[in-house]
């Protein structure tokens, strides 16, 4: 119930192109949903985040799509620029408890 | 200002040794946490402390493992008897403040790669 399930593991876009990757959760007490961005050698820095009181949340061109009843979420990088090309990891927590819990990652390559 | 600093950036040691990393989190932060990521894989949550107190160590794998933080600000993170499956990367992460009705960005440092022969 702790876990949360990333998908692709990789993924490849042209430049210009949308980056989707997708993450669901089993846990429904899980109440905020952030996005962080690592580079190699860097440790996790956060992209974007959600609460489930909204179903999306747009940040210049990084978007989170919130789907509560299918207790699923994703992030869409618009206009994907080779700058954008890092690991993905979608996480998870509840309110007090503080921990994240992150997802497997996604390793995004965006070509020129 | 600095972020949240971690020594060494690199450490490597023997099977069976005694390892500490070290953690500088961002100054005023209450909040400190220690997390675990493995090649390939997503950061695992070891322990956070809420000032100087283990608020949740249930990421702790076992007893070899154990975490200090006696001012509420440097952290430690102590590894017993080291093994080949504590090779990984340790990162810390630290947060304005906790509470029960609160999220905090975890900002986080670059980690220390431990890699035990």
């Amino acid at each position: 119930q702790q876990q949360v399930k990333q998908s692709p593991q990789s993924l490849i876009v042209q430049k210009g192109g949308i980056s989707i990757i997708n993450c669901a959760y089993e846990n429904t007490a899980f109440d905020y949903f952030p996005w962080y961005q690592q580079f190699p050698g860097k440790g996790p820095a956060l992209l974007i985040a959600i609460r489930p009181d909204v179903s999306e949340k747009k940040e210049g061109r990084f978007t989170i799509s919130f789907n509560k009843s299918a207790k699923q979420f994703s992030l869409h990088i618009m206009d994907s620029q080779p700058g954008d090309s890092a690991t993905y990891f979608c996480a998870a927590s509840m309110r007090g408890a503080q921990k994240l819990v992150f997802g497997q990652g996604t390793r995004l390559t965006i070509n020129p | 200002g600095a972020g949240v600093s971690q020594t060494p950036s690199n450490k490597v040691t023997e099977k069976g040794k005694y390892v500490e990393l070290r953690c500088d989190p961002i100054s005023g932060h209450t909040a400190l946490y220690w997390y675990r990521q493995s090649l390939g894989q997503g950061p695992e949550f070891l322990i956070y402390f809420q000032g100087t107190g283990a608020a949740d160590d249930s990421g702790l794998p076992n007893d070899r493992f154990f975490a200090v933080r006696p001012e509420g600000s440097v952290s430690t993170l102590k590894i017993q008897r080291t093994e080949r499956g504590d090779s990984a990367v340790y990162l810390c992460a630290s947060s304005p403040r906790s509470g029960k009705s609160s999220y905090n960005e975890q900002f986080f440092g670059p980690g220390t790669r431990l890699t035990v022969l």
